[in-house]
């Protein structure tokens, strides 16, 4: 059973960082492409970021370039999320995916950024 | 970035009748969209994957097709379970984007 758990979300300042982690199991996951989505309260989903399965291309939504780092560890099956410079704005639920035939998402963790 | 246009943004239907959202994309994306029912609290979950292939365990009467920019996505025989909202997604070019999403109600 293809399972993805996300993990690290919390309350945090404006400012402040975070670090997401992602552990998937059921699935190749050192083959697959994995992303970061997110959803802010009463918004639908905006992509986050992309990582290829060996990490060479990684790709990030211009709302988050600079201030997010996506990254992953085969060995443990997991991808993670470094956000930095947290804004009100990035309150939201976020989600790892793994990109396929179907995609398959996680439950999410929920991040809110307050002062 | 590709836009998808989806319509409309809510919609009430009874019971038994047959519902259809659409998505416009911008451009060409092929085969590269997908479908999701959302409840609240919950994650999106893929219903059509690849504009007409349906995930194991939906029920048939969901059902998506279309080509190059236009798609549609249909139930044919609304049930009261199927209260939620519904959001296609195109992932032919980086920026993957979202549309908008269909509120569905029961009249």
């Amino acid at each position: 059973e293809v399972q993805l758990v996300e993990s690290g979300g919390g309350l945090v300042t404006p400012g402040g960082s975070l670090r997401l982690s992602c552990v998937a199991s059921g699935f190749p996951f050192s083959k697959d492409i994995m992303h970061w989505v997110r959803q802010a309260p009463g918004k639908g989903p905006e992509w986050v970021s992309y990582i290829s399965s060996s990490s060479s291309y990684i790709y990030y939504a211009d709302s988050v370039k600079g201030r997010f780092t996506i990254s992953r560890d085969n060995a443990k099956n997991s991808v993670y999320l470094q956000m930095n410079s947290l804004r009100v704005d990035d309150t939201a639920v976020y989600f790892c995916a793994r990109e396929g035939s179907p995609w398959f998402w996680g439950q999410g963790t929920l991040v809110t950024v307050s002062s | 970035d590709i836009q998808v246009t989806q319509s409309p943004s809510s919609l009430s239907a009874s019971v038994g009748d047959r519902v259809t959202i659409t998505c416009q994309a911008s451009q060409d994306i092929s085969n590269f969209l997908n479908w999701y029912q959302q409840k609240p609290g919950k994650a999106p979950k893929v219903l059509i994957y690849d504009v007409s292939n349906l995930e194991t365990g939906v029920p048939s009467r969901f059902s998506g097709s279309g080509s190059g920019t236009d798609f549609t996505f249909t139930i044919d025989s609304l049930q009261p379970e199927d209260v939620a909202t519904y959001y296609c997604q195109q992932y032919d070019e980086l920026p993957y984007t979202f549309g908008q999403g269909t509120k569905l109600g029961i009249k």
